[in-house]
C-alpha cells in the first residue's frame, strides 16, 4: 500500500539557518510527488512538484527513487516560511486522474 | 478567478443532524476530492471523483456520502453527524499536475 511519512511533527529553526523537511514514501508504481504549504488557517497551496524541478520561494526538493525520499530544503529560512508543510504522493495509472496520499505534516517555526 | 469555492466556511452541528458541504470549481477540472484534516493525521481522503458521474471511496468514507452533480460541483453529505466528524474539510480539484484546494470548512459537532 502507498504511504507517505513525514517523521518530524515540528521543526524549529532560526532565521537565516538552513531547513530540511524529510519525506519518505512507499509506492510500487511510478511516483509523482508534491510539497504543499499551509499558512495559518489558510488553504493548502502547491509549493513544488517533482516533475517540474523548479525552485519556489527558495525551496527545492529532489526525488531520490533509491532512498524513496523527497526532502524539501531551503538554505536560509525566513520568518514568513513559518507554516505547515505537507508531502503528497499522487497515485494513479494515468496522468488524467489519481488520488493524493498526504503525510501527517511538519510544522515549521522560524524564530528571529 | 475563484478557483475552488467551499460553503459554508464554519458550521456547528448537533449530534444526529445532517448537512451538506458544497464545493464548486471553475477551472474545468475532471477530478475532485474531499479530504478531512485532523491534527497529527494530515489530510485523509474521504471520497473522490475522477470525472463527472463517477465517485469512489477514499480512506475514511464511513458516515459520508457524495454527489458529483456536474463537472463543476462535488458535494459532501453527513447524514447523521457524530462528534468524531469534527474536523476541517477541504475540497480539491485537479486536471493534471497538482491539486487546487478550497479554503476549507471548519465543522464542529457537539
Amino acid at each position: 500500500a502507498q504511504r507517505v511519512t513525514q517523521p518530524e511533527k515540528l521543526l524549529s529553526v532560526f532565521k537565516g539557518a538552513p531547513v530540511e523537511l524529510k519525506c519518505n514514501y512507499s509506492y510500487s508504481g511510478s511516483p509523482e510527488l508534491f510539497w504543499y504549504v499551509q499558512y495559518s488557517r489558510q488553504r493548502l497551496q502547491l509549493l513544488l512538484r517533482h516533475i517540474s524541478r523548479e525552485s519556489i520561494k527558495g525551496f527545492t526538493a529532489d526525488l531520490n527513487k533509491g532512498e524513496t525520499s523527497f526532502h524539501l530544503k531551503k538554505p536560509f529560512a525566513q520568518e514568513e516560511d513559518s507554516a505547515m508543510y505537507y508531502c503528497a504522493l499522487r497515485t494513479g495509472t494515468t496522468d488524467s486522474w489519481g488520488k493524493f496520499q498526504f503525510g501527517a505534516g511538519t510544522q515549521v517555526v522560524v524564530t528571529p | 478567478n475563484a478557483g475552488v469555492t467551499q460553503t459554508p466556511k464554519f458550521q456547528v452541528l448537533k449530534t444526529g443532524q445532517s448537512m451538506t458541504l458544497q464545493c464548486a470549481q471553475d477551472m474545468n477540472h475532471n477530478s475532485m476530492y474531499w479530504y478531512r484534516q485532523d491534527p497529527g493525521m494530515g489530510l485523509r481522503l474521504i471520497y473522490y471523483s475522477a470525472s463527472e458521474g463517477t465517485t469512489d471511496k477514499g480512506e475514511v468514507p464511513n458516515g459520508y456520502n457524495v454527489s458529483r452533480l456536474n463537472k463543476r460541483e462535488f458535494s459532501l453529505r453527513l447524514e447523521s453527524a457524530a462528534p468524531s466528524q469534527t474536523s476541517v474539510y477541504f475540497c480539491a480539484s485537479r486536471r493534471t499536475g497538482g491539486a487546487f484546494f478550497g479554503q476549507g470548512t471548519r465543522l464542529t459537532v457537539v
